[in-house]
């Protein structure tokens, strides 16, 4: 059960675009279309923002949209904003029914 | 809305125990696949434990198996996690999560669990 690598910072300035990538193995990313990612302000709960993968639930901008290539699976926000400053997990389901998260990544808008 | 409201939480002494609680509002929590999520201080997400919809499957990370036991009551709406032979490292906010497909979709606000001498 091995976390997910994720690069542990990205910036970019408002109205750019930011990509994060996750990367696991045949065992959870590269084995299911079950990654999810969250976005987690200082303090507070984690927030599901993309599921299954490329879906975002209802609420959620479509500037964030998510992608998967292998054992890698991506998260690009685009149209950076303010707001988007924060910590962001991708998780996968993995083997033996269990969940893995990634190590997380912090997002700086400039 | 969907409301999860963790409560437990608590300084204990190495070894010891202590129950944490997730109250459930706002959807079918009977119908729902549950999880516990914690993080360390400064760290990140760590998948903990997670149980089906009538308790009668559960999985556990290897880091708190034998330990950690999950339940649920669903004429309560209530999901718990009983935490024995607690260690230093086991210190975090603890999270619940309704489970969506493969997913984690609602989350509590958490509860920080310190175990400490």
């Amino acid at each position: 059960q091995s976390a997910l690598t994720q690069p542990p910072s990205a910036s970019g300035s408002p109205g750019q675009s930011v990509t994060i990538s996750c990367t696991g193995t045949s065992s959870d990313v590269g084995g299911y279309n079950y990654v999810s990612w969250y976005q987690q302000h200082p303090g507070k709960a984690p927030k599901l923002i993309i599921y299954e993968v490329t879906k975002r639930p209802s609420g959620v901008p479509d500037r964030f949209s998510g992608s998967k290539s292998g054992n890698t699976a991506s998260l690009t926000v685009s149209g950076l904003q303010a707001e988007d400053e924060a910590d962001y997990y991708c998780s996968s389901f993995a083997v033996n029914n269990l969940y893995v998260f990634g190590t997380g990544t912090k997002v700086t808008v400039l | 809305e969907v409301q999860l409201v963790e409560s437990g939480g608590g300084l204990v002494q190495p070894g010891g125990s202590l129950r944490l609680s997730c109250a459930a509002s706002g959807f079918t929590f009977s119908s729902s696949w549950m999880h516990w999520v914690r993080q360390a201080p400064g760290k990140g997400l760590v998948w903990v434990s997670q149980i089906n919809t009538d308790g009668s499957n559960t999985r556990y990370a290897d880091s708190v198996k034998g330990r950690f036991t999950i339940s649920r009551d669903n004429a309560r709406n209530t999901l718990y996690l009983q935490m024995h032979s607690l260690r230093p490292e086991d210190t975090a906010v603890y999270y619940c999560s309704a489970a969506g497909t493969g997913t984690f979709q609602s989350w509590g606000q958490g509860t920080l669990v310190t175990v400490s001498s």
